[in-house]
């Protein structure tokens, strides 16, 4: 069965730093999206990517946060400058249709 | 505003016993219904989805939901629990308009004892 993959499983970083994480989605899906749980809490929505742009953004998906397909097969979401509590379990997930999103194994994002 | 409630934090059954998580959901339009397991350092994994039709939907597992609209509810099945079955269950509504946006609860965390 086809699956969503995530590199890296961890990453560990100091504040300030730039991070890229990356997804493939499976490949014949048209919607992608990015998805966060900070430990404890509640999975949150951070964005939507369709037809190459930005369809859907939360509040937390502030100018720190960009997005990019930057070939057909992967999707990165970059944090340019962490903090401490962009800490996190990162989820990126893919969509044939818009409802029925299947998602990765997560990246956990630790910044120190 | 959208939202998703699962009253029980954590629950614990023998297995073979049945099992039913609850979920509520707040929604005013038809809602996108989704249920997802997330095993231990795993992702989300989708268990079965409602958006029309039949209400009593069937998922992979054996596990089963039903959508009750005049409660607001979601709850999902099993008639008999393995301990594989051990692990985070979320419930997650969606716009029927957009689809773009998932609520998810806060998860019900399953241990199934032998």
């Amino acid at each position: 069965e086809p699956e969503v993959t995530q590199t890296p499983s961890h990453q560990v970083t100091q504040m300030g730093q730039e991070v890229i994480l990356r997804c493939v989605p499976i490949s014949n899906h048209l919607y992608f999206y990015w998805y966060r749980q900070i430990l404890g809490q509640k999975v949150e929505f951070l964005v939507s990517f369709y037809n190459n742009e930005i369809s859907e953004k939360s509040e937390i998906f502030d100018d720190q946060f960009s997005v990019e397909r930057p070939d057909g097969s992967n999707f990165t979401l970059k944090i340019r400058s962490t903090k401490l509590e962009d800490s996190a379990m990162y989820f990126c997930a893919s969509s044939e249709e818009a409802q029925a999103k299947y998602f990765g194994p997560g990246t956990r994002l630790t910044v120190l | 505003a959208q939202s998703v409630t699962q009253p029980d934090i954590h629950i614990t059954v023998s297995e073979g016993a049945s099992l039913e998580l609850r979920c509520n959901y707040s929604y005013g339009a038809t809602p996108y219904l989704f249920w997802y397991v997330q095993s231990p350092g795993q992702g989300l994994q989708l268990l079965l989805k409602y958006f029309s039709g039949d209400t009593l939907v069937q998922g992979i597992k054996g596990f089963e939901a039903e959508f009750k609209r005049s409660q607001s509810s979601f709850n999902l099945r099993k008639p008999s629990v393995h301990w594989s079955d051990a692990a985070e269950y979320f419930c997650a509504v969606a716009s029927s308009n957009t689809g773009n946006q998932f609520y998810f609860g806060t998860g019900t965390s399953l241990t199934v004892i032998p």
